[in-house]
């Protein structure tokens, strides 16, 4: 069965970095585009980055473009997201998800918190 | 503020049919195909409809989608308690070449 397990969140203060992986079994991983999706504490779901299947393609929302970094190591069936100069307001569940023409399984998330 | 616009909140009793809107532009929901999400308290959320009206193995037929221009809906009937989530519209945004989520809509079973 599809898993995607998501790592390495956790408490960082404002203007640092962190970068959190995603482990995806179960599937053929270099098949399928990936995504990270995002929600802040009891609010509602944002699109961060997706990447292509070769990961030669990335794509960024507004929110996070030149700061993140979106990546993939297809040798190793995972996923990742740099993170720099991290503000308080990408304190939020960072969720791995796979796409197939439609986001369809995700991660459990890993919480990042960034302190100001 | 969410490119794609829910009610934060809808209700009903058990056995009640209720819906849900999500209203969008004509770069996302008029262009693409609509997808549901629901998410139980403490989950992460879940493929609940896709491609405008297709459903994953194991999800009922009590839920339903439609869309028309820039609006799509999800319609539950038969309510019942295990209903009660956040439910989330999402689509593919041409412009922002990205996914575009709505605000998420809060369903009570009363």
């Amino acid at each position: 069965q599809v898993q995607l397990v998501e790592s390495g969140g956790g408490l960082v203060k404002a203007g640092g970095s962190l970068r959190v992986s995603c482990a995806a079994s179960g599937f053929t991983f270099s098949d399928y585009y990936m995504s990270w999706i995002r929600q802040a504490p009891g609010k509602g779901l944002e699109w961060v980055s997706y990447i292509t299947s070769n990961g030669n393609y990335a794509n960024y929302a507004d929110s996070v473009k030149g700061r993140f970094t979106i990546s993939r190591d297809n040798a190793k069936n995972s996923l990742y997201l740099q993170m720099n100069s991290l503000r308080a307001e990408d304190t939020a569940v960072y969720y791995c998800v796979r796409e197939l023409g439609r986001p369809d399984y995700w991660g459990q998330g890993t919480l990042v918190t960034v302190s100001s | 503020q969410s490119v794609l616009t829910q009610l934060p909140s809808a209700s009903g009793t058990p056995g009640q049919r209720v819906t849900i809107s999500c209203s969008g532009s004509s770069s996302n929901i008029r262009s693409n195909a609509v997808n549901w999400y629901q998410q139980l308290p403490g989950m992460a959320p879940k493929l609940l409809i896709y491609g405008n009206d297709q459903r994953p193995s194991g999800v009922p037929d009590r839920f339903s989608t439609s869309k028309s221009g820039t609006s799509a809906s999800l319609a539950i009937s038969g309510l019942q308690s295990e209903d009660e989530a956040d439910y989330y519209c999402a689509v593919w945004d041409d412009s922002l070449n990205g996914w575009v989520f709505g605000g998420g809509t809060k369903l009570t079973v009363l």
